[in-house]
């Protein structure tokens, strides 16, 4: 399928277990994104990558960590997961760093127990 | 000061009038800023941007920005109800143009009744 996808779009997941979210884009967009949007809070971004091998951290980096071997995929893993990484998680991408904005994924519904 | 404010709401409108969302943003060297259209367990969609002081139309959407003021405004004319949805504003990280991040505003709900 053409576009931005993420996987899986809802997971449950015990504290202390480590949970890859997947972002996976078909335009070779050199920019990626993943956000997180908590009520209260609205999107905050975690990290960014502006090209494969290239990452930086965002707002909120602490207990995640990402990759990006290669230009279409940008996982974003939590090492061990934490009641409060509750949350509804997007990844987005862009090919020019944003400045047309970005496109976002539909979005993973994370719920750590 | 957070970097991008938005007025909270929920904003309320009946059909076919016009919804005016706003927000404001606190590094006067933001050059670029971007509305979202947000529907309920849906993924934000653009549907606008905006550079330049003034005005920018796209069919019933306009964008509005004051630099001189950090204001930027969003005007939805002909409301209907299917624009009711949360609006976010966006605007770079660390001022600048958009070259990767974004901070958004926390949203403001818009519903348009019949």
């Amino acid at each position: 399928d053409a576009g931005i996808t993420q996987s899986p779009r809802y997971k449950i997941t015990e504290t202390g277990r480590q949970v890859t979210l997947m972002c996976h884009q078909t335009w070779s967009h050199s920019y990626m994104f993943w956000y997180r949007q908590d009520l209260g809070h609205g999107l905050r971004l975690i990290y960014y990558s502006a090209a494969a091998d290239i990452t930086d951290k965002g707002e909120v980096p602490d207990g995640y960590v990402v990759s990006r071997s290669k230009t279409e995929n940008f996982p974003l893993t939590l090492e061990s997961a934490t009641r409060s990484q509750t949350s509804v998680y997007f990844c987005a991408s862009s090919d020019d760093g944003g400045g047309y904005g970005y496109t976002f994924g539909s979005g993973t519904r994370l719920t750590v127990v | 000061q957070k970097e991008v404010e938005q007025n909270s709401g929920p904003l309320s409108v009946p059909e076919g009038a016009i919804a005016s969302l706003n927000c404001t943003y606190s590094d006067r060297g933001s050059q670029s800023f971007f509305w979202y259209r947000q529907y309920s367990g849906k993924s934000p969609e653009l549907i606008m941007f905006i550079y330049s002081n003034g005005d920018k139309e796209d069919g019933r959407f306009t964008a509005q920005l004051n630099k001189a003021s950090q204001y930027v405004s969003l005007l939805i004319r002909d409301s209907q109800p299917s624009d009711s949805a949360t609006y976010l504003c966006a605007a770079p990280r660390g001022g600048g143009t958009s070259y990767g991040k974004l901070t958004f505003g926390q949203g403001t709900i818009l519903t348009v009744h019949p």
